[in-house]
């Protein structure tokens, strides 16, 4: 019944790793995003993408990169992993037509990066 | 450029007193503003929208474009209503549009 579900929820890691985080929606949205959430709580959005086409890269470095598979999906790949990365990341969903646009969240990924 | 300001990082009352959470924010267009709520341990949540004007679990919030402010109140606050608020402004590009959101406030409210 998650209307927004996340792969793993917790992630530890060490400097110079790549991870991924999966996202998916089941609420036939046509649009989903990453946002990060730092140790300030601070939320800034990374990416959004529209029918599986990428719409904003908010000067996100070139090690992120997302993926998405079909428009139910959106996967959050990052490679060689640095101390500023530990963040929560959020994905989200909506759909762009309406009128006024509701943003439904995933849980977050809590990734620690040692 | 266009932003969204909560000057607050932690507001803290009792149970029963007012709240008010402030909300200011920089748009050259007609804003779309929202309040979100992420309580402890769940995820981010829509509290409510401008254009809907309606009150949920007891708050509001008003438009005033005059002094571009979109703050959140309550006249009772209930210990239940601890958790953290975002603001967040509608940004629209190229006919797609996105939420931009302030730094948050943590509200807690004590018995």
């Amino acid at each position: 019944d998650t209307a927004v579900s996340q792969t793993p929820k917790y992630l530890v890691t060490q400097m110079g790793n790549d991870k991924s985080i999966k996202c998916e929606q089941n609420l036939g949205h046509d649009t989903m995003y990453w946002y990060k959430q730092d140790s300030k709580k601070f939320l800034k959005i990374m990416f959004s993408y529209n029918n599986k086409e990428l719409i904003i890269n908010e000067t996100v470095p070139n090690r992120f990169s997302p993926k998405s598979p079909d428009k139910a999906h959106l996967n959050l790949h990052i490679n060689s992993l640095e101390l500023g990365d530990s963040a929560v990341y959020f994905c989200a969903s909506s759909q762009a037509d309406r009128g006024s646009p509701e943003l439904f969240f995933g849980e977050g990924s809590r990734l620690t990066v040692l | 450029a266009q932003r969204v300001t909560q000057p607050e990082k932690l507001l803290s009352v009792f149970k029963g007193a007012p709240v008010e959470l402030k909300c200011n924010y920089s748009y050259s267009g007609s804003p779309e503003l929202f309040w979100y709520v992420q309580y402890s341990r769940q995820r981010l949540q829509l509290l409510l929208r401008h254009i809907s004007r309606e009150s949920i679990k007891g708050f509001t919030a008003d438009l005033n474009k005059g002094e571009t402010s979109f703050h959140l109140k309550k006249p009772f606050a209930q210990e239940e209503d601890s958790a953290m608020y975002y603001c967040a402004l509608r940004l629209t590009n190229s006919g797609y549009s996105t939420l931009t959101f302030g730094k948050g406030t943590m509200l807690l409210v004590s018995p």
